[in-house]
């Protein structure tokens, strides 16, 4: 089975600055796939940012790149110069046969 | 056109009603999933649909019943629920339905039951 663990139930951030978002995971398959999705309020969800376990480089999408860590299974979001758009629900999952499994969530606020 | 459109956006129902959720995108996207979601919480698996047929069941009662007419289109029908399934229920569909998918989410349908 896999599972996904994120201890931060909320977070907060000034406006530019940067933030970290926490995600571990727990797999038994070789080959899977790492994804961060944003869930805004009353919006719907959308994929900020995939990672392929079998690539070491982290994936990066403008302001949003990851820090994986495959050995300590980690998965980690950073967002940097943080915008008041980028509140949200932000939910780590893992790609496994036929669906995703997602963690509990974080919710982080942008402080103007 | 990367979306995916849910219908009605809000419905109220009692306990002996019947009412269907619809789901329809234009992607060419194999794999279609219904999704319950309760405030705060991450979405919950129902169904998955790959290829017109139905792939997962996780273990929803038989007052939901999901369809796929075609591969555009799914559907959700709802019968004799309960006050606890109101919720946002979710669509989502994606390429070919394997772990490196990307899922693409509609907007939701918020359900209450009364």
């Amino acid at each position: 089975a896999q599972t996904v663990t994120q201890s931060q139930p909320e977070m907060s951030v000034q406006e530019a600055e940067t933030v970290t978002l926490s995600c571990t995971y727990d797999t038994s398959e070789s080959d899977y796939y790492l994804f961060w999705y944003k869930q805004p309020p009353s919006r719907q969800m959308i994929l900020v940012i995939r990672q392929e376990a079998y690539k070491q480089q982290n994936a990066t999408e403008n302001r949003f790149s990851v820090n994986f860590q495959k050995a300590a299974k980690s998965f980690s979001l950073k967002i940097s110069d943080s915008q008041l758009g980028d509140a949200a629900m932000y939910f780590c999952a893992i790609g496994g046969a036929q669906k995703l499994v997602f963690g509990q969530g974080t919710r982080l606020t942008i402080n103007p | 056109d990367t979306e995916v459109t849910q219908t009605p956006k809000h419905l109220v129902m009692g306990m002996t009603n019947k009412k269907s959720l619809k789901c329809e995108q234009h992607m060419g996207h194999r794999a279609m999933y219904w999704y319950k979601q309760k405030a705060k919480k991450p979405p919950e698996l129902m169904f998955v649909y790959s290829y017109e047929k139905l792939s997962i069941n996780e273990s929803v009662p038989s007052r939901f019943s999901p369809e796929c007419p075609n591969s555009s289109l799914l559907n959700l029908h709802l019968h004799a629920l309960q006050p606890e399934d109101s919720a946002l229920y979710l669509c989502a569909s994606s390429q070919e339905g394997t772990a490196a998918d990307t899922q693409y989410f509609g907007p939701g349908t918020r359900l209450t039951v009364l």
